[in-house]
């Protein structure tokens, strides 16, 4: 079946270090891609989405790039600040799927001031 | 103010007893959606409805039964509970049934059965 693969479970960071957080999917036809973040006590937050192949997904500072090549969907932000500390979590869409999101393990990012 | 109202937010139950968790949208969102969340799966999809029907059910045990009295509730009892049941489950909604629509999440019921 469809499925979502975060590779780090936990990120450790300073501010202003540079951030990227994997994540590879398997699907069948051509799914949607999103990132979620969830901070404590909170359900996940939509961050962004994409589409089709090459398409740039962001918001807030952050940013990944569809990769039907290599089934990637990397979350990335140049500098990060102690309030993106939260868990981030990696889903898929696909038509065949009907109205349901697959999520990924989600990776916990720690930014030390 | 939230656009998901979920209820009650935390709860404690005994093993073998019946709850049912509230959730209520006011997004005018089309579609509504169950997930859980554990430490065993981060995050698991249960249901989905569209225009106040069943779209698709993945939780395996009959326990688990949705329910939408108005299109923009989709609460859900639970039967028998188990000490596995305990999980934070989460309400979710979407303009259309689609997969290209952007998800609310409600703030979620933490419960726990004992």
């Amino acid at each position: 079946g469809d499925s979502v693969t975060q590779t780090e479970g936990q990120v450790a960071l300073s501010e202003e270090d540079f951030l990227t957080i994997h994540c590879n999917y398997s699907a069948s036809g051509y799914p949607a891609l999103f990132w979620y973040v969830q901070y404590p006590g909170e359900g996940p937050q939509f961050l962004f989405r994409a589409s089709r192949d090459k398409e740039k997904g962001s918001s807030r500072g952050f940013e990944a790039t569809y990769d039907k090549g290599t089934t990637s969907f990397h979350l990335r932000k140049a500098s990060v600040q102690e309030s993106d500390s939260a868990v981030y979590y990696c889903a898929l869409g696909a038509s065949n799927m009907g109205y349901k999101l697959t999520f990924g393990t989600g990776t916990s990012l720690l930014v030390d001031p | 103010d939230p656009k998901i109202i979920q209820k009650p937010k935390y709860l404690v139950a005994v093993t073998g007893s019946e709850k049912i968790l509230i959730c209520e949208q006011y997004l005018g969102h089309n579609a509504m959606y169950w997930y859980r969340q554990s430490a065993k799966k981060p995050l698991e999809f249960m249901f989905s409805y569209s225009y106040q029907k069943l779209m698709d059910n993945q939780t395996a045990s009959s326990r688990f039964q949705p329910q939408s009295s108005k299109k923009n509730h989709l609460d859900l009892q639970i039967t028998a509970l188990k000490p596995d049941d305990s999980a934070t489950y989460f309400c979710a909604s979407s303009q259309e049934g689609t997969t290209n629509s952007d998800y609310t999440f409600g703030s979620g019921t933490r419960l726990l059965v004992i």
